[in-house]
């Protein structure tokens, strides 16, 4: 069984500081990782996805993320904040495979403040 | 070209209703996939197709629900004698078979049982 836990439901960040959000997964077998971002009254976009080979992976918008299998994490990273960023993310876990279902984590929503 | 898309965007219906929820897949994919979005549940996967095989049911709350996929292509979720708790919106998402699992979601239906 696959799950993933993201710390914090909220997080508040000033505009032109660093944003981390956090995502630790639980898998049996080695899992694609994925972020997706959700802006109000849309579906899900993908941010950036991890599946084989460099373990940081660049995504749209400027985020980043680190695939650390020693910590079971997968945090998302930015350097510096934009009032867009506002939205909620995502983090989900699939098996390896050519289709899979994805686990998803249960979200924080970015707040950017001037 | 679109992505995506499912309709309606909105409904709205009376508890003990059967309603039916449609998702037009982006032409080519093979995999379809219905999620749940909830406030108390977050996202839930609910059922995934695969080209020919047998759709995977194991995310279907009850047997109130059901889905299929006529032609490899459209799909249609079907909720029967819909109760209050059914309210949430319903995310179609698709993927190409053998893209390591990129899923591109739908805009959702968002269903209200009154």
């Amino acid at each position: 069984a696959q799950s993933v836990t993201q710390l914090g439901s909220h997080v508040s960040v000033s505009e032109g500081a660093l944003v981390l959000l956090r995502c630790n997964y639980s898998s049996s077998v080695p899992p694609y990782l994925f972020w997706y971002v959700q802006y109000p009254n849309q579906g899900l976009q993908l941010l950036l996805k991890y599946t084989t080979g460099a373990t940081l992976v660049k995504g749209i918008n400027g985020f980043e993320a680190e695939f650390k299998k020693s910590e079971t994490s997968f945090h998302l990273t930015k350097p510096s904040a934009h009032m867009s960023d506002a939205a909620e993310y995502f983090c989900a876990v699939s098996r390896t495979g050519t289709a899979s279902k994805l686990t998803f984590g249960t979200g924080t929503r970015l707040q950017v403040t001037l | 070209g679109a992505g995506v898309s499912q309709s309606p965007s909105n409904k709205v219906t009376e508890k003990g209703k059967d309603v039916e929820l449609r998702c037009d897949p982006i032409s080519g994919h093979t995999a379809l996939y219905w999620y749940r979005q909830s406030l108390g549940q977050g996202l839930e996967f609910l059922i995934y197709f695969q080209g020919n095989s047998a759709p995977d049911k194991s995310g279907l709350p009850s047997d109130r629900f059901s889905a299929e996929r006529t032609g490899g292509s459209v799909s249609t979720l079907t909720i029967q004698r819909t109760q209050q708790e059914d309210s949430a919106v319903y995310l179609c998402a698709s993927s190409l078979a053998g893209t390591r699992n990129e899923q591109f979601f739908g805009p959702g239906t968002r269903l209200t049982v009154l």
